[in-house]
């Protein structure tokens, strides 16, 4: 059975750094490209940001470019999103997602709610 | 202001055959790319529903099924149960964007 387990999440003061990991398991974790998508208070998805299975092309949504980093650990079979320089628009649940063989997400995590707020 | 665009809101009564709408332009829909569909229900996590327009993963009730024509995408459910009352996101990639993009998601009632 396919798990993907959130941890990380919390409340951090504007300007602050946060560090989401997401533990894998149930499938060959060195295989598929992951996703983090997140989710705004009463909001819709937002696709934020995503990783090759080696780690080697990275790609993000604009909002987040040069603020947060996408990594993995393959070995660990683990998904990192460190967020560094929050804003309150980046108060959200985030959801760590396994990608399918084209641009969708299979699974899901339960996510992790991160608010950013003084 | 979503890239695709979806009713707010749709209702139906139990046993009737309700559509969502996703409207997309040419670079993301009308350029080709596939639409996909998730169903999230109150306090859980989004789940697939269809993918590559009209695809149903394993466990999904054929009561659901996708299509896509031009520059737009539908869902359509059939046979309305309770269970289904949920909100419902498609999903497809924009060229221009060069990122994946969520519609604003519609919110189904059972009425």
């Amino acid at each position: 059975e396919v798990q993907l387990v959130e941890s990380g999440g919390g409340l951090v003061q504007p300007g602050g750094s946060l560090r989401l990991s997401c533990a894998a398991s149930g499938f060959t974790f060195s295989s598929y490209w992951m996703s983090w998508v997140r989710q705004a208070p009463g909001k819709g998805l937002e696709w934020v940001a995503n990783i090759k299975q080696d780690g080697s092309e990275k790609y993000y949504v604009d909002s987040v470019k040069g603020r947060f980093t996408i990594s993995r650990d393959n070995a660990k079979n683990s998904l990192y999103l460190q967020m560094n320089s929050l804003r309150a628009e980046d108060t959200a649940v985030y959801y760590c997602a396994r990608d399918g063989d084209g641009d969708y997400e299979d699974y899901w995590g339960q996510g992790t709610l991160v608010t950013v707020s003084s | 202001q979503s890239v695709l665009t979806q009713p707010p809101s749709v209702s139906g009564a139990p046993g009737q055959r309700v559509t969502i709408s996703c409207t997309g332009s040419s670079s993301n829909i009308g350029a080709g790319y596939d639409v996909h569909w998730y169903q999230q229900l109150p306090g859980t996590a989004p789940k697939l529903l269809i993918y590559g327009n009209s695809n149903r993963p394993s466990g999904v009730p054929d009561r659901f099924s996708g299509s896509k024509s031009g520059t737009s995408a539908s869902l359509a459910i059939t046979g309305l149960q309770a269970e289904d009352e949920a909100d419902y996101y498609c999903q497809s990639y924009d060229s221009s964007l060069s990122e994946g993009v969520f519609g604003g998601g519609t919110k189904l009632t059972v009425l």
